[in-house]
């Protein structure tokens, strides 16, 4: 089946500091690559899209320029937090499309996760 | 816009109490409604994909059933490992594939 993996699973930066997380796609070429973050209790929040090649859409209140993303090849995006402050811990997951076998090319594949926590 | 609305929060079962668990959506043109299981600290494990009402699919104790409104994951004769957080999401006919997440049901079933 399809799997995604996600690197770092968590980080402690301190704050003012850029992070960057990895996103693969292992046995699946991912046309289309989608971040999410998560908070305690909360539902999954779609921060951006990322299309292989070209620009991320990122979604309304979502700063491009805090939350850099680049999807350079059809197996990796990566998301860089840039001057993270205490705000922005959170747990960010990414996730792909594309895989196919059971999951099938409509289902988003998800990657574990990352815990992010700035000082 | 795009909504969905979980409930319970959070169900306790003794081992073997079977139950059911809500998902309400409104959405324009579904595309896909989707049930994912999480562990703490984990990203979400798919479960099903449900396309048109009175469509079901089963897995091992888990069954999932979608009318026009809403989604239910049937839970039999659970046990303590099916313990987790239960998120349902929906594609509408305008996303770029991304889903419209749930804030979940947190499950926990206790031997």
């Amino acid at each position: 089946g399809a799997v995604v993996s996600q690197h770092p699973s968590w980080v402690i930066c301190k704050s003012g500091t850029s992070v960057k997380i990895e996103c693969r796609s292992l046995d699946f070429q991912a046309t289309t690559m989608f971040w999410y973050r998560q908070f305690p209790k909360q539902s999954l929040m779609l921060m951006a899209t990322s299309n292989e090649g070209s620009k991320a859409t990122y979604e309304q209140g979502v700063e491009k320029d805090k939350f850099l993303i680049n999807h350079a090849s059809l197996t990796l995006s990566t998301l860089t937090v840039t001057s993270a402050h205490p705000e922005d811990s959170s747990f960010y997951i990414c996730s792909a499309t594309g895989g196919g076998g059971t999951s099938g090319a409509n289902v988003l594949t998800f990657g574990a996760g990352s815990r992010l926590t700035v000082l | 816009e795009d909504q969905v609305t979980q409930s319970p929060e959070a169900l306790r079962l003794q081992e073997g109490e079977s139950s059911s668990l809500n998902c309400s959506y409104t959405v324009s043109g579904l595309r896909g409604l989707f049930w994912y299981r999480q562990d703490p600290g984990k990203g979400p494990e798919f479960l099903f994909t449900l396309y048109s009402a009175g469509e079901e699919k089963e897995k091992e104790r888990l069954k999932a059933t979608l009318t026009k409104k809403e989604s239910f994951l049937h839970i039999t004769a659970p046990k303590p490992e099916d313990s987790a957080t239960y998120l349902c999401a929906v594609r509408g006919g305008g996303s770029q594939g991304n889903l419209i997440f749930g804030k979940g049901t947190k499950l926990s079933v206790k031997p």
